[in-house]
């Protein structure tokens, strides 16, 4: 089946530091793979995401690749703000089907 | 304003009680679903649609029904809430790769 494992949290850094977090995932076919960031109190919003191998998905400063040879997708951005803080899932979608959430990584960036 | 909404926002239920949540999109889509979130847990699907008059079951059904009776609506239903249905539940659509999601309704039984 479909499954998504994310870096377990909760992630504490500093305004400005450099941030990964660790996505891969189990699919049959080719999935589309997707970040969404649900922002404390809010629902959850797109990201980012791309359709097959190679792309990149970027947004807002946040970036993150689909590697299919090492089945990953792990989000990366450069420099954090503290607007940052928010819950990021990483989730995949192979073609006509439903979404996989891993479980959630909770980003909390500090002044 | 196109895109899900989702009603209530809140709701408190004692155990025993029963409740529908109702889910609304304007953009057409054919697919919906809904997801419950618990801490640690991520998102999991309840049930889905992949068009009118259709619903099919996800991975933790139990508990809950569903009626798609026109395409731009999908219905939650708890019969019967335990505590164990305490969570946030989300509904949402989709075309093609394009995913679209509600606020969210916390749901608490006590």
């Amino acid at each position: 089946g479909n499954s998504v494992t994310q870096m377990e949290g909760p992630v504490t850094l500093s305004e400005e530091a450099f941030l990964t977090i660790n996505c891969t995932y189990t699919a049959t076919g080719y999935p589309s793979l997707f970040w969404y960031v649900q922002y404390p109190g809010e629902g959850l919003q797109l990201l980012l995401k791309a359709t097959k191998a190679d792309d990149k998905g970027s947004n807002k400063g946040f970036e993150a690749t689909y590697r299919k040879e090492t089945t990953s997708f792990h989000l990366e951005k450069g420099s954090v703000q503290v607007s940052d803080s928010a819950v990021y899932f990483c989730a995949l979608s192979p073609p006509g089907e439903k979404l996989t959430f891993g479980t959630g990584t909770r980003l909390t960036i500090i002044p | 304003n196109a895109g899900v909404t989702q009603t209530p926002k809140f709701r408190v239920l004692k155990t025993g009680q029963s409740m529908t949540l109702l889910c609304a999109q304007d953009m057409n889509h054919e697919y919906m679903y809904w997801y419950r979130q618990d801490p640690g847990m991520g998102l999991r699907l309840i049930h889905y649609s992949v068009g009118e008059g259709t619903t099919a079951k996800g991975e933790v059904p139990d508990g809950y029904n569903v009626s798609r009776l026109k395409k731009q609506n999908f219905l939650l239903g708890l019969e019967s809430a335990a505590p164990s249905q305490t969570s946030v539940y989300f509904c949402a659509s989709s075309y093609s790769f394009q995913w679209l999601f509600g606020q969210g309704t916390r749901l608490t039984v006590v």
